[in-house]
């Protein structure tokens, strides 16, 4: 089956540091990808949608010059955190669309970040 | 390795009618929780209900309920009295200490 390999599993960084996270779609092409943030108990959030090619559109309320988006093939979006603070800390997984809609989106297996 | 399967790639119920979509899990961890995502045409995922695998009274959220059974590793999602605005992709999803894992969902068409 489709596979999306999401790297790295966990990262730990000091603050002001910048951390990109990439997502890889192995063996389909993406031509949409998502990122999503989770919160301690709390369910997935969808931060951004990101088309190859063009700009990510970003949810309401995520700011889009801290969490840099880039989906620059088919094959590969990254995320970079940008100046990471303390409450940057959290877990985020990237999902990924293959051009057939009847496939189910293929996740990630999520990066958790924490940032001292 | 933590797996989740979602036996039925596809499932219809006709409109009004109660429709229950299978979850298998498998971990050896003991404090976990799981998840029932869905996902509409417009892709976003949108969580229907979730269980903390140390409670084990069922989850219920308005017609969503879960069978959750923690020795068999089973959470099924019983949708009550279906409409057509459930007809979507839905997830099963496992999160453990360090990851979400996810089935490959269930496509629910609800007949009119």
């Amino acid at each position: 089956g489709a596979v999306v390999s999401q790297h790295p599993s966990r990262v730990i960084c000091k603050s002001g540091t910048s951390v990109k996270i990439e997502c890889r779609s192995l063996d389909f092409q993406a031509t949409t990808m998502f990122w999503y943030r989770q919160f301690p108990k709390k369910s997935l959030m969808l931060m951004a949608t990101s088309n190859e090619g063009s700009k990510a559109t970003y949810e309401q309320g995520v700011e889009k010059d801290k969490f840099l988006i880039n989906h620059a093939s088919l094959t590969l979006s990254t995320l970079t955190v940008t100046s990471a603070h303390p409450e940057d800390s959290s877990f985020y997984i990237c999902s990924a669309d293959d051009t057939d809609y009847n496939s189910p989106l293929h996740f990630g297996n999520g990066t958790r970040l924490t940032v001292t | 390795a933590q797996t989740v399967t979602q036996s039925q790639p596809e499932m219809s119920v006709q409109e009004a009618e109660t429709v229950t979509l299978s979850c298998t899990y498998d971990t050896s961890e003991s404090d976990y929780y799981l998840f029932w995502y869905k996902q509409p045409p417009s892709r976003q995922m949108i969580l229907v209900i979730r269980q903390e695998a140390y409670k084990q009274q069922n989850a219920t959220e308005n017609r969503f309920s879960v069978n959750f059974q923690k020795a068999a590793k089973s959470f099924s999602l019983k949708i009550s009295d279906s409409q057509l605005g459930d007809a979507a992709m839905y997830f099963c999803a496992y999160k453990g200490d360090d990851k979400i894992i996810f089935g490959k969902g269930t496509r629910l068409h609800i007949l009119p």
